[in-house]
């Protein structure tokens, strides 16, 4: 069935530095990977998204890349806030259906 | 937009009761609906998801059970709870109105005694 693996599975950074977190995927039919947020005991929530035909997406200062033909992809943190830590999902799926989610990564940035 | 409501937020359940979870979505008509469980430290597991009303389909065997009677409902279920429910169960909900970003219920925290 499909998988997806999240690497590490904690991340500790000094404030300022880069965070990044890697995703593979199993099902190559996967188009859309979006990332999640999740802050102690609230609901994951979208941070950013891309989708099968773009490489590489920014939004401040957080991207994502996308490599189809590995089936991997990432997210990039730059200059790290305290206010980042949280545990963090990668997760694929085919035009947002049954969206399978990697393990997390708990994300902690040390002021 | 998209509102998810699930309740109830905190659930305390000795061994060997029954479990109801309700999810109900506003905002979209004929979303696809899905159950997650998280354990305490670990990613989010597809329990079920739901194409329409009645459609059930299971990802993992489980002492779980669900079940969609209207559109925008979706209801978790146990007849006998066992220690390993214990969890953060999470309803979500994909429009299929052109978005592909799923949204999520407040979650429930299910502590089985």
């Amino acid at each position: 069935g499909e998988n997806v693996e999240q690497h590490p599975s904690t991340l500790s950074v000094q404030e300022g530095d880069s965070a990044v977190i890697k995703c593979t995927y199993s099902d190559s039919a996967s188009n859309y990977f979006p990332w999640y947020k999740q802050e102690l005991g609230k609901r994951p929530q979208l941070i950013i998204d891309i989708r099968s035909n773009v490489g590489e997406k920014k939004d401040q200062r957080i991207a994502v890349t996308l490599n189809k033909t590995a089936k991997h992809f990432s997210l990039h943190i730059t200059e790290t806030q305290p206010e980042d830590s949280a545990v963090y999902f990668c997760a694929a799926s085919k035009g947002g259906f049954k969206t399978i989610f990697g393990a997390g990564t708990r994300l902690f940035v040390k002021a | 937009s998209q509102t998810i409501h699930q309740w109830p937020a905190t659930l305390v359940q000795p061994v060997g009761s029954p479990l109801s979870l309700e999810c109900t979505v506003e905002g979209t008509s004929n979303p696809n609906l899905y159950w997650y469980r998280q354990a305490a430290g670990r990613g989010l597991q597809l329990l079920f998801y739901s194409v329409g009303i009645g459609q059930i389909s299971s990802e993992v065997p489980q002492n779980l059970s669900a079940s969609r009677p209207q559109d925008r409902q979706f209801i978790l279920s146990s007849k006998k709870l066992l220690l390993s429910d214990s969890g953060f169960y999470l309803c979500a909900c994909l429009s299929r109105e052109g978005g592909t970003e799923a949204f999520f219920g407040q979650g429930t925290r299910l502590t089985v005694v």
